[in-house]
């Protein structure tokens, strides 16, 4: 089956800095690509569309200056967290289509 | 609008007695769904998904679900839990298209008792 990664698995990073997380589908090429965040005990909500070569299209309520999506390439997609805080701090998970949809195994980003 | 609904936020079982985790969801069109599984601090794993066909899904770790369009209904079932199985249970919802993103249920939080 096609399988998606996400790196790191864990971060941790003080409040005002910026930290990256990065997609990979492995073994597909991936047009597009959705990131998610999962607050503690709370389900999956949808941050944004990541499409390569494009603009992220983002939902209501996410701020787009703060998380910046990058899909430079067909494999890869980067959700960089701008001047974090600790309200940011949750669990981010990427999903890529290949006939249906893979998830990343996701990163805990806990900011201090 | 598109949502999903586990009006179970927790339930309890003992090992070795069956189980059914509810799910109900509106969907505008033919519907694709999916039941996933995650253990505390790691990813999402699928158990099941539904496209077509055969409304009764067989699943991994002995799970099935049935897809009852009249009720738009996609219920979990186990019958015969195991301690392994406690963990939290996601039903989701998206287009048949695929390239989209899917709908998440809030989530079932499954206990196992021995």
């Amino acid at each position: 089956g096609a399988v998606v990664s996400q790196h790191p698995s864990r971060v941790i990073c003080k409040s005002g800095t910026s930290v990256k997380i990065e997609c990979r589908s492995l073994d597909f090429q991936a047009t597009t690509m959705f990131w998610y965040r999962q607050f503690p005990k709370q389900s999956l909500m949808l941050m944004a569309t990541s499409n390569e070569g494009s603009k992220a299209t983002y939902e209501q309520g996410v701020e787009k200056d703060k998380f910046l999506i990058n899909h430079a390439s067909l494999t890869l997609s980067t959700l960089t967290v701008t001047s974090a805080h600790p309200e940011d701090s949750s669990f981010y998970i990427c999903s890529a289509y290949n006939d249906e949809q893979y998830f990343g195994p996701g990163t805990r980003l806990t900011v201090t | 609008a598109q949502s999903v609904t586990q009006p179970d936020i927790h339930i309890t079982v003992s090992e070795g007695a069956s189980l059914e985790l509810r799910c109900n969801y509106s969907y505008g069109a033919t519907p694709y769904l999916f039941w996933y599984v995650q253990s505390p601090g790691q990813g999402l794993q699928l158990l099941l998904k539904y496209f077509s066909g055969d409304t009764l899904v067989q699943g991994i770790k002995g799970f099935e679900a049935e897809f009852k369009r009249s009720q738009s209904s996609f219920n979990l079932r186990k019958p015969s839990v195991h301690w392994s199985d406690a963990a939290e249970y996601f039903c989701a919802v998206g287009s048949s298209s695929g390239n989209t993103p899917l709908v998440f249920g809030k989530g079932t939080r499954l206990s196992v008792i021995a």
